[in-house]
């Protein structure tokens, strides 16, 4: 089982550019997440979907976008890059939003540098 | 808010010797706790949780006891060995499903 797969693995991107990471999961889990890693600071959230068709902002949404057309896919998009959104994201699902002892699945990760 | 403070790093620790990495947490009710590693390389993934108060979470050697009196959760091994070379985050989740992460303990084990 593949679990969760994000692409790319990094990219280098100019700043004002447009980007879309991608996330795909394939335990037909209710919830998903993305997450920014940043030395010294953890992961911070940065939007979540609780279930298809529903999204809610996270830590720090600014900047980025998402969507959730349908269970397995949750793209992240990055309208106009700037050199702040410099980091590792990192997509994650759970099996059952709302439950807190729920554990989160991650993928690999995407470094993304903007320049 | 809701939050963690875990131990900074980083910790470098030879074969066979202790560890233990703190972690506090901050939180307006009673959350669950987690520990997650990262392995070079690799994304996150669970390594031990505690629901409640008193409950003792392990896993691969590795002890961490939910104590609501001194609000931590530290992360304890016996004996570490150099593939236990990683990034720790505590982590805790309160009325949602949203994490709160801290900021990471790099561990690095010498043979």
């Amino acid at each position: 089982t593949a679990g969760i797969t994000q692409a790319p693995t990094s990219q280098i991107l100019a700043a004002g550019r447009s980007m879309t990471l991608r996330c795909t999961q394939d335990m037909r889990h209710n919830a998903m997440y993305w997450y920014r890693q940043d030395l010294g600071l953890g992961l911070r959230l940065i939007h979540y979907s609780n279930t298809a068709g529903t999204t809610g902002k996270g830590e720090v949404p600014d900047g980025y976008s998402v969507s959730r057309a349908n269970t397995d896919d949750f793209p992240l998009t990055l309208a106009s890059a700037v050199p702040s959104q410099t980091s590792v994201y990192f997509c994650a699902s759970s099996d059952a939003a709302g439950i807190s002892t729920d554990t989160q699945y991650f993928g690999p990760g995407t470094r993304l540098t903007v320049l | 808010g809701d939050s963690v403070t875990q131990m900074e790093g980083p910790v470098t620790l030879s074969e066979e010797a202790f560890l233990t990495i703190n972690c506090t947490y901050t939180a307006t009710g009673y959350p669950s706790l987690f520990w997650y590693v990262q392995y070079p390389g690799e994304g996150l993934q669970l390594l031990l949780k505690a629901t409640k108060a008193d409950d003792k979470g392990s896993n691969k050697g590795f002890e961490a006891t939910y104590r609501k009196e001194t609000t931590s959760f530290h992360l304890e091994k016996g004996s570490v060995q150099v593939s236990d070379s990683a990034v720790y985050f505590c982590a805790l989740v309160l009325n949602d499903y949203k994490l709160s992460f801290g900021a990471g303990t790099t561990v690095t084990v010498r043979a």
